[in-house]
Parts: structure tokens; C-alpha cells; sequence
């Protein structure tokens, strides 16, 4: 059974602050992954994706890849009010199911 | 913009009720996703369909059904709705073979089972 774990939250960062959000996952053979955002009642929406190990920035956002310690993460930049929302992890291999980690809470608060 | 549009944003069916969730994308992907959210559990997948007429099951497919007919159309079907069946259901497309394009999600449906 193919896992991806997150903490809970919520985080609570100080608006102006890094928010940094963790994912794990269990397959090793793993080959994209993704982070989306869920502002509370609504549907997720795609923020960033990244394939290679590394950094990949986008604006504010940083996503962090290292397959061998099977580890994403998400840096957020100059959190926002607006950034509090939940944050999905997904881990896909090359076919087009991915596995959705439970979601980290993010709070920033003002 | 692209559109994955589900029919109902809210729902209350009774228990034993066949209950039909529609979900109509605009973009001509030929993936299509049912996903139903859970308070700590998360997205879990019932169903999906890489073709019209084909579907495979996902993690959690007992008590539902799909049918895809067309390829912009995809339907899920509680055959006799319980009240386990309450959470919020998402549908969701892609477009790319190698899965790199992500997913669009719909707005999502909560259906409550009485």
C-alpha cells in the first residue's frame, strides 16, 4: 500500500514568515509529485508540481525534492493571510493515479 | 479556462436511494477520477476512467458504480446510499499520459445520507 504522510497542522506561522510544509512517502519508485492548495469548503487547486531532486521555485513558492530520503516539501515565502488553507501532498508514478497525502493545516496569522 | 464542472454542489438523499453524482469537463482529457473526501482520511479514489466506456476501481470502490458514456462525462452511482456514504465528493480530470500535468478538480459535492 502506497503511503504519503503529512503533519496535521495546523501550522501557525506570523504573516511575513516562511511556512514550511513536510510530505513523506513510502514508494520508492515514485516519479511526480505535487502540492495543492484547499481553502476550507472548496476543491483543491494545483500550485506546484516537481520531478527532479531539487529546488523548484514558482513566485513565493519553493517545492523541495529528495528521493532518496523519499521526502517533498513546500517552502511558502512572505506567508499571507491569504495562504492559510489546507495543503495536499501527491505522489503519483508514471501512470496517471496519484496517492494524496492527508493535508497539513496552515494558519498565518496577521 | 478550463472547466470540470459537477452537477450538485450540496445534497441530502435518503438511505437505500440510488444516487447519481455528475461531473462534465470542458477540456477533452481522456482521464477522469471520482475521489471522495474525508476529515483525517483524505482523498481516497473510487473510480476512474482513462477511456469513454472503460473504468477501473480505485481504493475504496464497494457500493458505488460509474458510467462513462461519453468522454467529457463521468458519472458516479451510490446503488443504495448509506449513511457511510455522507462526505464530500470530487471529480477530477488529466490530460497528460505521464500524469505531469496534475489534476483539475470540480467544486466538489457534499452529499449527506439520511
Amino acid at each position: 500500500q502506497k503511503e504519503v504522510e503529512q503533519n496535521s497542522g495546523p501550522l501557525s506561522v506570523p504573516e511575513g514568515a516562511i511556512a514550511s510544509l513536510n510530505c513523506t512517502y513510502s514508494d520508492r519508485g515514485s516519479q511526480s509529485f505535487f502540492w495543492y492548495r484547499q481553502y476550507s469548503g472548496k476543491s483543491p487547486e494545483l500550485i506546484m508540481s516537481i520531478y527532479s531532486n531539487g529546488d523548484k521555485e514558482d513566485g513565493r513558492f519553493t517545492a523541495q525534492l529528495n528521493k532518496a530520503s523519499q521526502y517533498v516539501s513546500l517552502l511558502i515565502r512572505d506567508s499571507q493571510p491569504s495562504d492559510s488553507a489546507t495543503y495536499l501532498c501527491a505522489v503519483g508514478d508514471y501512470g496517471q493515479n496519484f496517492v494524496f497525502g492527508p493535508g497539513t493545516r496552515l494558519s498565518v496569522l496577521p | 479556462d478550463v472547466k470540470v464542472t459537477q452537477s450538485s454542489r450540496y445534497l441530502v438523499k435518503r438511505t437505500g436511494e440510488k444516487v447519481f453524482l455528475e461531473c462534465v469537463q470542458d477540456m477533452d482529457h481522456e482521464n477522469m477520477f471520482w475521489y471522495r473526501q474525508d476529515p483525517g482520511l483524505g482523498l481516497r479514489l473510487i473510480y476512474f476512467s482513462y477511456d469513454v466506456k472503460m473504468k477501473e476501481k480505485g481504493d475504496i470502490p464497494e457500493g458505488y458504480s460509474v458510467s462513462r458514456e461519453k468522454k467529457e462525462r463521468f458519472s458516479l452511482i451510490l446503488e443504495s446510499a448509506s449513511t457511510n456514504q455522507t462526505s464530500m465528493y470530487l471529480c477530477a480530470s488529466s490530460n497528460r499520459p505521464d500524469g505531469g500535468g496534475g489534476y483539475t478538480f470540480g467544486s466538489g459535492t457534499r452529499l449527506t445520507v439520511v
